[in-house]
């Protein structure tokens, strides 16, 4: 199957900084790229779905001056998380879309000291 | 209404036994339906797809019943390594996938 892959996988950072997370689709094009968050214990929820070249259009609730995403490439995405607080440390999860397969990230846990 | 509701279990279940999740969905114009395994701490990976004349992999099948929003997955000869939490997943039209909370399933030896 496709590949799909993130970086970094764990990060720890401050309060108030950003954190930028990169989503990359290995060995396929991914016109669709989305965003997903999970917090323990909780469903997989998504955050925003990412179109190559366009804005990305995000679910009610995720501030989008907050949860930055560009989408420069048919093989990358970016997730950057601005000024970061504690509330923010999740497991944040890329997914890349094939034809009509969605192939996900291995995540990145972020933890929000 | 939650758009996608499974019992979050945990089910226990000795090894060898057969265990069957259940899970319904809100939205009716949903056009596709999944079943994802998810490891702690670890991305969900497709186990199978789901199709309304039901469908078959191995110790795995899964049902889909339309016209009640339900699907089901039945593992038959469970194995320790099935241990696992189960995401009953659905998507409609061109979004992303919406998740059910999982099942967690624990095989006891």
């Amino acid at each position: 199957g496709a590949v799909v892959s993130q970086h970094p996988s764990r990060v720890i950072c401050k309060s108030g900084t950003s954190v930028k997370i990169e989503c990359r689709s290995l060995d396929f094009q991914a016109t669709t790229m989305f965003w997903y968050r999970q917090f323990p214990k909780q469903s997989l929820m998504l955050m925003a779905t990412s179109n190559e070249g366009s804005k990305a259009t995000y679910e009610q609730g995720v501030e989008k001056d907050k949860f930055l995403i560009n989408h420069a490439s048919l093989t990358l995405s970016t997730l950057t998380v601005t000024s970061a607080h504690p509330e923010d440390s999740s497991f944040y999860i890329c997914s890349a879309r094939e034809v009509y397969e969605q192939y996900f990230g291995p995540g990145t846990r972020l933890t929000v000291t | 209404r939650k758009e996608v509701e499974q019992d979050p279990g945990p089910f226990n279940v000795p090894e060898g036994a057969t265990v069957a999740f259940n899970c319904t969905y809100s939205n009716s114009a949903s056009q596709s339906f999944f079943w994802y395994r998810q490891d702690c701490r670890k991305e969900p990976k497709l186990l199978m797809s789901v199709y309304s004349s039901g469908n078959e992999d191995g110790r795995f099948t899964a049902q889909l019943n339309r016209a009640s929003q339900y699907i089901s997955l039945l593992i038959r000869d469970s194995k320790l390594s099935d241990s696992a939490t189960y995401l009953c997943v659905v998507r409609g039209g061109a979004d992303g996938l919406t998740f059910g909370k999982g099942t967690h399933l624990i095989i006891q030896p």
